[in-house]
């Protein structure tokens, strides 16, 4: 199964509104947790990461609230901007520094409307 | 700047032909890691490796092989390219020292198997 799940595939915002992503897990030993960007015929590139030792994490617009309990994440941008257009993939993992193998959601496509 | 290069980054194949796609990264990193990429899939881990001369199946690994004859090279093999193996193929590296965890990719190559 599915064991790191995106149940939105689409979501919309007005400019200056307020983003939110969310993302579920299954498994209780992934420790490490992340968002990434995707423009259409790009890579992917990572936005914010947290360790499972926090429960939320800011960096400019961007905030990551881990619910641990409740094997869910998600990723708040604020002041969204048409630029923030994308696909936005969750990611959790297991492991220490660069070796937690990273699973993926299916992606949530985010449309900032102006 | 992180440098992951695939090659090639487009190619049709035919039924039962054999693909080999290729990815250099110049980051020192010794993880490599084979995705794919379908619509409403997300990004799928396929082979990984964590050090040269080795390599490890990820979730979906039927279908293909992975080498890493180098700490900088690491292919992924389509002995028979199949219908479904159609798909975008991201190549990534990361740090095992690093505090971030996050996965350097490449620009992609796009497989269209007839």
């Amino acid at each position: 199964g599915q064991q790191v799940k995106q149940s939105s595939p689409s979501l919309t915002v007005q400019e200056g509104g307020i983003s939110i992503l969310n993302c579920d897990y299954e498994n209780d030993m992934f420790d490490y947790f992340a968002w990434y960007k995707k423009y259409p015929d790009n890579s992917p590139t990572l936005l914010i990461s947290v360790r499972s030792n926090v429960d939320k994490r800011e960096d400019g617009r961007l905030t990551v609230f881990l619910n641990k309990s409740g094997k869910h994440f998600s990723l708040h941008i604020t002041a969204s901007q048409p630029e923030d257009t994308a696909v936005y993939l969750c990611a959790a993992g297991e492991g220490q520094g660069g070796s937690a193998k990273l699973i993926f959601g299916e992606g949530t496509k985010l449309t900032v409307s102006s | 700047e992180a440098a992951v290069t695939q090659s090639p980054r487009s190619k049709v194949a035919v039924t039962g032909g054999k693909v080999t796609l290729s990815c250099h990264q110049t980051n020192n990193h010794d993880y490599m890691y084979w995705y794919r990429q379908d619509t409403g899939h997300g990004l799928r881990l396929i082979h990984y490796s964590y050090v040269a001369d080795s390599t490890e199946k990820g979730d979906i690994p039927d279908g293909y092989k992975a080498s890493r004859p180098s700490q900088e090279n690491f292919s992924l093999i389509l002995e028979l390219a199949s219908l479904s193996q159609t798909a975008v193929y991201f190549c990534a590296s990361s740090d095992a020292g690093s505090n971030t965890g996050q996965l350097y990719f490449g620009e992609g190559s796009k497989l269209t198997v007839l």
